[in-house]
């Protein structure tokens, strides 16, 4: 069974950092291209970025780029997204999504639970 | 960027109505168009992909159809458990970009 499962999510203050991480098993993580999609609370779903099954290529939403470092480690089947320079509109809840097969890196038929990003003084 | 806009914002309908909700893209995606179905507090899943193939699973009274810039979803009888928020999703180019969403209620 395919799992995806955030972690790293909290309160944090303008300006400040965090590193969400995302668990994943069930499936051979070092094939697929692995992404991130944000939701602000009562809002709709926001891309924030990919990167690809070798970390070849990287991809970010203009909204996030220069703050937000996607990463990945095979050998350890994790996706991770580091946030800098928090800004209150950042806050929401932050999903790991899975493309439905490998050779399709933006259908996503694998999410996570989802973790809280709250940027608030 | 690609600019995707849903219409209606929000519908209530009743119990086995016909369900339709439309899906403009600002330029030509092909068929590279995703729908997704919303549960509160819940994760998106993903209903139908490249426009019209529905995601292994799905109850067949949901489609989709359309290309180019004109794309539509629709429940053929509307179910109680339908109740969620949908969101159409290109990906014919990077940042890949969602609809505003459709939230569908029961009347």
């Amino acid at each position: 069974e395919v799992q995806l499962v955030e972690s790293g999510g909290g309160l944090v203050q303008p300006g400040g950092s965090l590193r969400l991480s995302c668990a994943a098993s069930g499936f051979t993580f070092s094939s697929y291209t692995m992404n991130w999609v944000r939701q602000a609370p009562g809002k709709g779903l926001e891309w924030v970025s990919s990167i690809s099954s070798t970390s070849n290529y990287i991809y970010y939403a203009d909204s996030v780029k220069g703050r937000f470092t996607i990463s990945r480690d095979n050998a350890k089947n994790s996706l991770y997204l580091q946030m800098n320079s928090l800004r209150a509109e950042d806050t929401a809840v932050y999903y790991c999504a899975r493309p439905r097969d490998v050779g399709s890196g933006y259908s996503f038929d694998h999410w996570g639970q989802g973790t809280l990003v709250s940027v608030s003084s | 960027d690609i600019q995707m806009t849903q219409s209606p914002s929000s519908l209530s309908a009743s119990v086995g109505d016909r369900v339709t909700i439309t899906c403009q893209a600002s330029q030509d995606i092909s068929n590279y168009l995703n729908w997704y179905q919303q549960k509160p507090g819940k994760a998106p899943k993903l209903l139908i992909y490249d426009a019209s193939n529905l995601e292994t699973g799905v109850p067949s009274r949901f489609s989709g159809s359309g290309s180019g810039t004109d794309f539509t979803f629709t429940i053929s009888s509307l179910q109680p458990e339908d109740v969620a928020t949908y969101y159409c999703q290109q990906y014919d180019n990077i940042p890949l970009t969602f609809g505003p969403g459709t939230r569908v209620d029961i009347k």
